[in-house]
């Protein structure tokens, strides 16, 4: 069974430091992952996805994320954190082997704030 | 485009009530699901339609949790009774068959009294 783990509940960075919010996976085939996005009273919004191609892909908002399957991770990453960051990120992996995403299964979460 | 609609957007009803919640895809997404989002946790798939059939309820609770999306498009969650361990949010999303992506709606908060 597909499953991930959020290593980290809260995570508080500094505006204009770098974010690191980690991520283990665990699958019995070749993974899709994702990262979802979470403010407050809004509905998720995807901020990146992993498919089989790029180890290290790029989304929205300058976030990135490195598929690394040796350690089965998909951190998340950003080089300077700005203060509209703020909210609860999850990763993400899906269940159906090929990427389609018939089931997201989704980590616990990571609130991260950005102090000023 | 509009995005996935959601309503209401809050509720609160004492346990024992029904309760239903709409949900209204994006344009032209065959694919819907019903998630349920517990108070510090992650969403957790309900219900997957494919145009107007369940495909995978396997997570729905079927004593007092119903679903349908009879034309294929908007859909309903219903609950009744409520319980007080229904209080979540209830996240509705769709997908475009060719597209791997999920696109979430703002969710419906429960709060069971």
């Amino acid at each position: 069974a597909q499953s991930v783990t959020q290593l980290d509940s809260h995570v508080s960075v500094s505006e204009g430091t770098p974010v690191l919010l980690r991520c283990n996976y665990s699958s019995s085939y070749s993974p899709s992952l994702f990262w979802y996005v979470q403010h407050p009273n809004k509905g998720l919004q995807l901020l990146l996805k992993y498919t089989s191609a790029a180890t290290l892909v790029k989304g929205i908002n300058g976030f990135e994320a490195e598929f690394k399957k040796s350690e089965t991770s998909f951190h998340l990453t950003k080089p300077s954190a700005h203060m509209s960051d703020a909210a609860e990120y999850f990763c993400v992996v899906s269940d159906e082997y090929g990427g389609a995403t018939n089931k997201l299964i989704f980590g616990t979460g990571t609130l991260l704030a950005v102090q000023p | 485009e509009a995005g996935v609609v959601q309503s209401p957007r809050y509720k609160i009803i004492e346990k024992k009530q029904p309760v239903a919640f709409w949900c209204n895809p994006i344009s032209g997404h065959n694919t819907l699901y019903w998630y349920r989002q517990n108070l510090g946790q992650g969403p957790e798939l309900l219900i997957r339609y494919e145009n107007e059939e369940a495909v995978d309820d396997s997570q729905l609770p079927k004593d007092r949790f119903s679903a349908e999306r009879l034309k294929g498009v908007d859909s309903t969650l219903k609950i009744q009774p409520a319980e007080l361990g229904d209080s979540a949010v209830y996240l509705c999303a769709s997908r475009e068959f060719s597209y791997n992506e999920q696109f979430f709606g703002p969710g419906t908060r429960l709060t069971v009294l």
